[in-house]
């Protein structure tokens, strides 16, 4: 069946810093691949997406590529901010579907 | 324009007892999800209903929950007998009819089972 699988956490960084939080995923077909953001006491956010291999998705200074030949999707920041302290979930939908497979979440903590 | 409602925030039950959770979903949208998530785990698909219709039920377990989407109301999910492994956030989401990917979630209810 589909999964994903990110790296574990909690993942500390200093403001400023370079981000990366890996994703893999495993799945039939050629899936749309999302990263959702969830703040602490609140449901998720959609971050950014990608629907086809090597698209980019980006949104407030994140990105990912849809890397079909690793079958990855990794998030990265370059600069980092206390605000961004939260729990970071890799999804996909496969093609036909409208359920999310998501991974079990990353926290970052951001320190000032 | 309110986004995903979902009510109680926090739902606590005894073993054996009855855990019904409601989510009203935003404005416009017709397709409402339910997720589940354990404690240090990611979200795990139960449910995706349209008004008066279950359209896949594959997360769901065989036992004890059900889901329903009336024509009027909000979204229930409805656990029986709970027992403490039901002890999670369920969260709702909600689609336009034209969109699978423009998925909008509530803030979760977290169901505590003594």
């Amino acid at each position: 069946g589909d999964s994903v699988t990110q790296m574990e956490g909690p993942v500390t960084l200093s403001e400023e810093a370079f981000l990366t939080i890996n994703c893999t995923y495993t799945a039939t077909g050629y899936p749309s691949l999302f990263w959702y953001v969830q703040y602490p006491g609140e449901g998720l956010q959609l971050l950014l997406k990608a629907t086809k291999a090597d698209d980019k998705g980006s949104n407030k200074g994140f990105e990912a590529t849809y890397r079909k030949e690793t079958t990855s999707f990794h998030l990265e920041k370059g600069s980092v901010q206390v605000s961004d302290s939260a729990v970071y979930f890799c999804a996909l939908m496969r093609t036909g579907r409208r359920a999310l497979t998501f991974g079990s979440g990353t926290r970052l903590q951001v320190q000032p | 324009n309110a986004g995903v409602m979902q009510n109680p925030r926090h739902l606590v039950r005894r073993r054996g007892q009855e855990a019904r959770l409601r989510c009203s979903p935003m404005k416009g949208h017709s397709h409402v999800y339910w997720y589940r998530q354990l404690p240090e785990e990611g979200l795990k698909f139960m449910v995706y209903l349209q008004k008066e219709n279950i359209i896949d039920e594959s997360g769901m377990p065989k036992e004890r929950f059900s889901a329903e989407f009336p024509k009027e109301g909000p979204s229930i999910l409805r656990i029986q007998q709970v027992v403490r492994g039901d002890s999670a956030a369920y969260f709702c989401a909600s689609s336009p009819w034209d969109s699978n990917e423009k998925l909008f979630f509530g803030s979760g209810t977290q169901l505590s089972v003594l």
